[in-house]
């Protein structure tokens, strides 16, 4: 079965620009959650996505927004975009009937200059 | 604030030496996951704990979900340099999932 696949895996941008991520989930798992690691923060949890419908959001201003299509597949957007954006962003999938284990792609690696 | 204090934050060791790590927290978990992320990529689930007391064995790896199922350690024996990267643990609860900050460990050969 094929994993979490996340695109594009670099990106560069510069600030003010906005920004799309795409993640398709592991087939069958309708639960796609993002989130963003950097070094002195860990991972800090964005949103979750569930059957379309964001389910859980953490705290993280406005610009970061998401969705998810009818085939779980997820977006995430950053708008107007600042240096401190630079990051990995990860999305993970999830069944949620295993008690929520997430299953991480390979991250979007998003350089902001 | 962590939900879930990981320590140590960082450790380097040599080849052959055992480690604990450590990930604790205030509040129960229904499980508790343990992820290795090596550099440039997404962490990777290593063990699911679900029962306070559970031991769980991965070859050189043995995890410890608390009585309580507030903690959880992590024991390496006779690290090896493959056993490097960040070793994050996240606990779930009512459908939520929340990581520590993780320990960074290099084994150095």
């Amino acid at each position: 079965k094929a994993g979490v696949t996340q695109t594009p895996r670099y990106l560069i941008k510069t600030r003010g620009q906005q920004v799309t991520l795409s993640c398709s989930p592991i087939s069958g798992h309708r639960s796609v959650s993002w989130y963003q690691q950097t070094p002195g923060q860990g991972l800090q949890f964005l949103f979750e996505y569930f059957s379309e419908t964001q389910r859980n959001k953490g705290n993280f201003p406005g610009r970061f927004s998401g969705r998810q299509f009818s085939n779980s597949r997820s977006e995430m957007n950053v708008s107007t975009l600042e240096l401190g954006d630079s990051a990995l962003y990860l999305c993970a999938s999830s069944h949620r009937l295993d008690g929520n284990i997430q299953y991480f792609g390979a991250g979007t690696r998003l350089s902001v200059l | 604030t962590q939900l879930l204090e990981q320590s140590p934050q960082f450790l380097s060791i040599q080849e052959g030496e055992n480690l604990t790590v450590y990930c604790n927290s205030s509040s129960v978990f229904s499980s508790l996951q343990w992820y290795r992320q090596e550099p440039g990529e997404g962490p990777v689930l290593l063990v699911t704990v679900v029962t306070g007391g559970e031991v769980k064995k991965l070859k050189r790896l043995t995890f410890q979900f608390g009585d309580a199922r507030k903690d959880s350690s992590l024991h390496i024996t006779a690290a090896q340099p493959g056993d490097t990267g960040l070793y994050l643990c996240a606990g779930a609860s009512n459908n939520d999932m929340r990581f520590g900050a993780g320990t960074r460990l290099t084994v150095k050969p």
